[in-house]
């Protein structure tokens, strides 16, 4: 696609559930990144991947919190026992090389 | 996590004024970028510094590395509606390693 795409665009779940957000990157971008966006905050960064393999998860919280992207391509971030400090916009971004990232528009996780 | 100190959080100013932002770092970074989001969307690229000292210019927006490789400001020049939004920097270390970003400067624009 044109550029990156990330599903769905909210999500609404309760406390104690699992979740999982997904980012489609730009065609041929090689690394991929997760941030997270609080209210009235900058993007945090979570995990970082080169290829398929997770070249730097040093901004994961905790282990409820997982990320793959098994193909090189799209990624799926994943929460497990969501708790309501989880809520927040998920950013995806790509890049090429060393490219400046491109983001997507984010999912608004809402954990009630 | 580490953020970028960035000033000021907001500004409301009059169409047609120039606006003056930001960044500073306890730490060095090699390459320092400017972002700007609207609301319910991503962050979008607006400048990117890669060199010490550098001057860099996209339309009405000016936006510079520090020679200190610690600081940057992004100058916007007879600012418009559509500049209303959230300003970010960040600054990066290497290709490697992970953008971190600021708090964001807030512009309002009066018409």
């Amino acid at each position: 696609g044109a550029g990156v795409s990330q599903t769905p665009s909210n999500k609404v779940t309760e406390k104690g559930k699992y979740v999982e957000l997904r980012c489609d990157p730009i065609s041929g971008h090689t690394a991929l990144y997760w941030y997270r966006q609080s209210l009235g905050q900058g993007p945090e960064f979570l995990i970082y991947f080169q290829g398929t393999g997770a070249a730097d998860d040093s901004g994961l919280p905790n282990d409820r919190f997982f990320a793959v992207r098994p193909e090189g391509s799209v990624s799926t971030l994943k929460i497990q026992r969501t708790e309501r400090g989880d809520s927040a916009v998920y950013l995806c971004a790509s890049s090429l090389g060393n490219s400046p990232l491109h983001f997507g528009n984010g999912t608004r996780l809402t954990v009630t | 996590g580490q953020q970028l100190n960035q000033s000021p959080q907001s500004m409301f100013i009059q169409e047609g004024e120039d606006v003056s932002m930001n960044c500073t770092s306890s730490s060095i970074f090699n390459t320092w970028l400017w972002y700007k989001q609207d609301p319910g969307e991503g962050p979008v690229l607006l400048i990117a510094l890669y060199k010490a000292g550098e001057l860099t210019s996209n339309g009405r927006l000016t936006a510079q590395f520090g020679i200190t490789r610690k600081d940057s400001f992004l100058n916007i020049s007879a600012s418009i509606p559509s500049d209303v939004g959230i300003y970010f920097c960040a600054g990066q270390l290497s290709g490697n390693t992970p953008l971190v970003f600021g708090k964001g400067t807030r512009l309002s624009v009066i018409a």
